[in-house]
């Protein structure tokens, strides 16, 4: 099946900092999600983006399909930023409904 | 709009027993997909309904097993538990037409003692 890596697995920010975690994927795709999980486990929804920019506030992000990469952007970090953000991608094949593949995570600290 | 909910939060079960967790997706939502969240293992895809089919399938054993209402609430089993069952169960629920997931639920802790 198909892989995904993110770097790096840990990360520890002051606040104001800026910040870029990094999703490789091994295969083609048709879903690419980033998702922040918060303490208490809740998991949200940032982006979906199988490809090209988006932006929401301080938070951005890019995939570039043909070189199997998506970078997440976090830029004046505060502390309720911190937590675990999750890369998701759905494979490209016609049985991936509603599966999608997690890396392990990038667990964000950001100190006051 | 009300959000996902997920029935019960926190569970302790004892080995051998069984358990069924409900997931109730956002109104107008016709998907809901299921994932287990281990330290070791992270998050993992169990399965995924859309009207009351379901799509997808994990690689997980047949103790684990789920379905769908004609109002789209899903329920999952868990047969015959186990220590390593130990996990956050999340459900998520989208339209079903992007393939991912929209919005999760909070989950349901479940503790196999």
């Amino acid at each position: 099946g198909i892989q995904v890596e993110q770097s790096p697995p840990d990360l520890i920010l002051q606040e104001g900092a800026n910040s870029t975690l990094r999703c490789n994927f091994s295969d083609s795709v048709n879903n690419l999600q980033w998702f922040h999980q918060n303490p208490w486990g809740q998991l949200i929804n940032l982006f979906y983006i199988p490809s090209g920019t988006k932006q929401n506030g301080r938070l951005s992000a890019t995939t570039v399909a043909t070189e199997r990469y998506s970078l997440l952007y976090i830029s004046s970090s505060q502390t309720t930023d911190s937590g675990v953000y999750f890369c998701a991608v759905g494979s490209a094949g016609g049985t991936s409904y509603g599966k999608l593949t997690f890396g392990q995570g990038t667990i964000l600290t950001v100190h006051p | 709009k009300a959000g996902v909910t997920q029935t019960p939060r926190y569970l302790i079960k004892t080995r051998g027993q069984q358990v069924t967790l409900s997931c109730s997706p956002i109104s107008g939502h016709r998907s809901v997909s299921w994932y287990q969240q281990t330290p070791g293992q992270g998050l993992q895809f169990l399965f995924e309904y859309f009207s009351e089919t379901q799509r997808n399938k994990g690689n997980f054993p047949g103790r684990f097993s789920g379905r769908q209402f004609s109002n789209s609430r899903s329920e999952m089993n868990v047969s015959t538990l186990e220590l390593g069952d130990s996990a956050l169960y999340l459900c998520a629920s989208s339209r079903g037409t992007s393939g991912g997931a929209e919005y999760f639920g909070p989950g349901t802790r479940l503790t196999v003692l």
